[in-house]
């Protein structure tokens, strides 16, 4: 099915470690955006990229890194993990900015740092 | 910076009852807006897209209007079914090309439909 793949589901790290969470999409979409919810609360947009090779930071980027190699995949790097990235991670992406375009959400990745 | 704003919370009907989720914004200069279902421990499903050029769109059951210079939207949901039962986030999207024009959330509003 078309869509957003993100892995893995679910996550335990421990303080000080490292990860990087998956996304692929194979709808040949340019645009590609990793945000995180926090309980109760909207989602935030953490990085964005317009098309391979292009990448450029959201609203709350710190601790985190992102990297866009090909149309498909746009990984997110954890590095140092701290309590406070506890959330949920949401990678989305669109065919283009115009008006008559949406996103397309992946299922998300439940992260606890402990 | 955009805000959107969803009021209320959390919504709980009984069973069959028409109803009305509200979404402020506070930049009129929106791109679209987009509705999404978002069922406990799951991801985002778009609803509805309504451009800032139209005012509203229809689904089934589900019709969402926009007014930009009023800064609202309105997701209308008829005769609701306890399948309805979910958290439903409205997102603008800017008009400036910063960011990717971005999405901006509400928090959204929890909806409980009770048999």
């Amino acid at each position: 099915n078309a869509g957003v793949t993100q892995t893995p589901k679910f996550r335990i790290l421990k303080i000080g470690q490292s990860m990087t969470l998956q996304c692929t999409q194979d709808m040949n979409h340019n645009y590609m955006y990793w945000y995180r919810q926090d309980p109760g609360m909207g989602l935030k947009l953490i990085y964005y990229s317009v098309g391979a090779g292009i990448t450029d930071k959201g609203e709350v980027p710190n601790g985190y890194n992102v990297s866009r190699s090909t149309t498909e995949d746009f990984p997110l790097r954890l590095e140092l993990a701290a309590p406070s990235q506890t959330s949920v991670y949401f990678c989305a992406s669109s065919w283009s900015a115009g008006q008559g375009y949406g996103y397309t959400f992946g299922s998300g990745t439940r992260l606890t740092v402990v | 910076k955009q805000e959107v704003t969803q009021i209320p919370a959390a919504l709980s009907v009984p069973e069959g009852e028409n109803l009305v989720l509200n979404c402020s914004f506070t930049d009129s200069a929106i791109y679209n807006l987009q509705w999404f279902r978002q069922d406990p421990g799951k991801g985002l499903t778009s609803l509805l897209l309504i451009q800032s050029s139209q005012r509203e769109q229809t689904s089934g059951r589900l019709n969402a209007s926009l007014d930009k210079s009023s800064g609202r939207s309105t997701l209308y949901i008829a005769a609701s079914q306890p399948g309805d039962s979910a958290t439903y986030l409205c997102a603008s999207r800017g008009a400036d090309s910063g960011s990717a024009r971005q999405l901006t959330f509400g928090s959204g509003t929890q909806l409980t439909v009770l048999p």
